[in-house]
């Protein structure tokens, strides 16, 4: 089953911050997060596993809320290369890659 | 390293004709996948590998083959194309089916007319 992402889109300026949410309604083993810009391929982010593990990249963090089944993306003081789509991507045990329809994120000077 | 490639990268097709579309990878990852990406939809799922000789379908297999003869190599037939194929086809492949990182390729964009 498909992860519910939200917001659909966000806008922002250089330097503000922004959370992208992934809510599933299945127990997960592992959430990914990728980044697309326009007319390249995803490019992956970060994994996160069961068992609540946060991890970071550079100023891009996600954390996951096992008991919600859900996984939130953190990008703090953004920049202009940030801008593109973003997808989750979640596994249970066994199964394979399911992908949310993603998150078009924008920031302007 | 060249990672993950795809040919080729654009490709008009009339209703009813065939294509393959090659995807070959040169990390020796064991699992091979093939995508296609739709306005709004996201990634869908439509054909993987676990390994050389072996193939599965996921979540719109309709309409397409795939074949994985060579462990580098993976792929994706259109027998008689449709509009509803117009599309854009990402291979993807990992070394692992879980928990891993998938490298994707650079993406066939098709149209069928």
């Amino acid at each position: 089953q498909q992860p519910v992402q939200s917001p659909q889109a966000v806008i922002l300026r250089e330097g503000e911050d922004a959370v992208i949410n992934c809510s599933s309604s299945k127990a997960l083993y592992s959430v990914h997060w990728y980044r697309q810009k326009h007319g390249e391929a995803p490019v992956f982010l970060m994994i996160l596993l069961k068992g609540g593990e946060q991890k970071g990249h550079d100023k891009i963090s996600a954390s996951f809320n096992e008991k919600k089944q859900q996984s939130s993306l953190y990008l703090t003081a953004s920049q202009l290369s940030y801008s593109g789509t973003y997808f989750c991507g979640t596994q249970t045990s066994g199964s394979r890659l399911t992908f949310g329809e993603g998150t078009q994120l924008t920031v302007n000077p | 390293n060249a990672g993950v490639t795809q040919t080729p990268k654009f490709r008009v097709l009339k209703t009813g004709q065939s294509m393959t579309l090659l995807c070959a990878q040169d990390m020796n990852h064991e699992y091979m996948y093939w995508y296609r990406q739709d306005p709004g939809m996201g990634l869908r799922l439509i054909h993987y590998s676990v390994g050389e000789g072996t193939t599965a379908k996921g979540e719109v297999p309709d309409g397409y083959n795939v074949s994985r003869l060579k462990k580098q190599n993976f792929l994706l037939g259109l027998e008689s194309a449709a509009p509803s194929q117009t599309s854009v086809y990402f291979c993807a492949s990992s070394p692992k089916f879980q928990a891993y990182e998938q490298y994707f390729g650079p993406g066939t964009r098709l149209t069928v007319t």
